[in-house]
């Protein structure tokens, strides 16, 4: 079965500095992969995305996030923090076979300080 | 275009009682996937509809079922509820291929 680790559960960042979060994924085959964020109460957005081609994609708000085969992770990266991005960031991975059917990390809450 | 819409917002109800949560998918879609996502932990895959018809389950009981309708809205049932059900219950729909879904705010259950 897939699983997806998510090895910080708490990240604290100052803001401006830069932002590394880790994901880690198993998996017999190159799943799709995905970032979302989570703001209190709320529900996940979008952050990017990664399919095939390009190991390295953009996405909204600034981020970034690097796909090693080799490594079995789908690191999220972003190079200046504002104090907006507090929020939980969550990696998950689909099956390409079974579209739609997501398995999430458990999460790492971001806390930025001023 | 309208997002993915998810009523009530919120939600209290008492052991063995049952609930229903309410689903709109994004214009154009037409699979919708329910998770559960308990406190500190990331959402879980209940199941999935596609054109109607469960798509896939995810490992939760019977008592949760499904249903979606021919505008692809869709609801959650949920039986004779448990204090353990209390989550927050998000909905997602997918357009075509699927592998990009779309979240709604959630419905928070609380069971007592």
């Amino acid at each position: 079965a897939q699983s997806v680790t998510q090895p910080d559960i708490h990240i604290t960042v100052s803001e401006g500095a830069s932002l590394e979060l880790r994901c880690n994924y198993s998996y017999g085959a190159t799943p799709y992969l995905f970032w979302y964020v989570q703001s209190p109460g709320q529900g996940l957005q979008l952050l990017l995305k990664y399919f095939s081609g390009d190991t390295l994609v953009q996405g909204i708000k600034g981020f970034e996030a690097e796909f090693k085969r080799s490594q079995s992770s789908f690191n999220l990266r972003k190079p200046s923090v504002h104090w907006s991005d507090a929020a939980e960031y969550f990696c998950a991975v689909v099956q390409n076979t079974n579209a739609g059917k997501s398995t999430f990390g458990d999460g790492t809450t971001l806390t930025v300080k001023p | 275009e309208t997002g993915v819409t998810q009523s009530p917002t919120h939600l209290i109800k008492t052991r063995g009682q049952q609930v229903t949560l309410r689903c709109s998918s994004q214009s154009g879609h037409n699979t919708v996937s329910w998770y559960q996502q308990a406190l500190g932990q990331g959402p879980q895959f209940i199941f999935q509809y596609y054109r109607e018809e469960e798509n896939g389950r995810g490992n939760f009981p019977p008592r949760f079922s499904g249903l979606q309708f021919p505008n692809y809205s869709s609801e959650l049932n949920v039986n004779a509820l448990e204090l353990d059900d209390s989550a927050l219950y998000l909905c997602a729909s997918s357009g075509v291929g699927g592998e990009t879904q779309y979240f709604g705010p959630g419905t928070r259950l609380l069971v007592l």
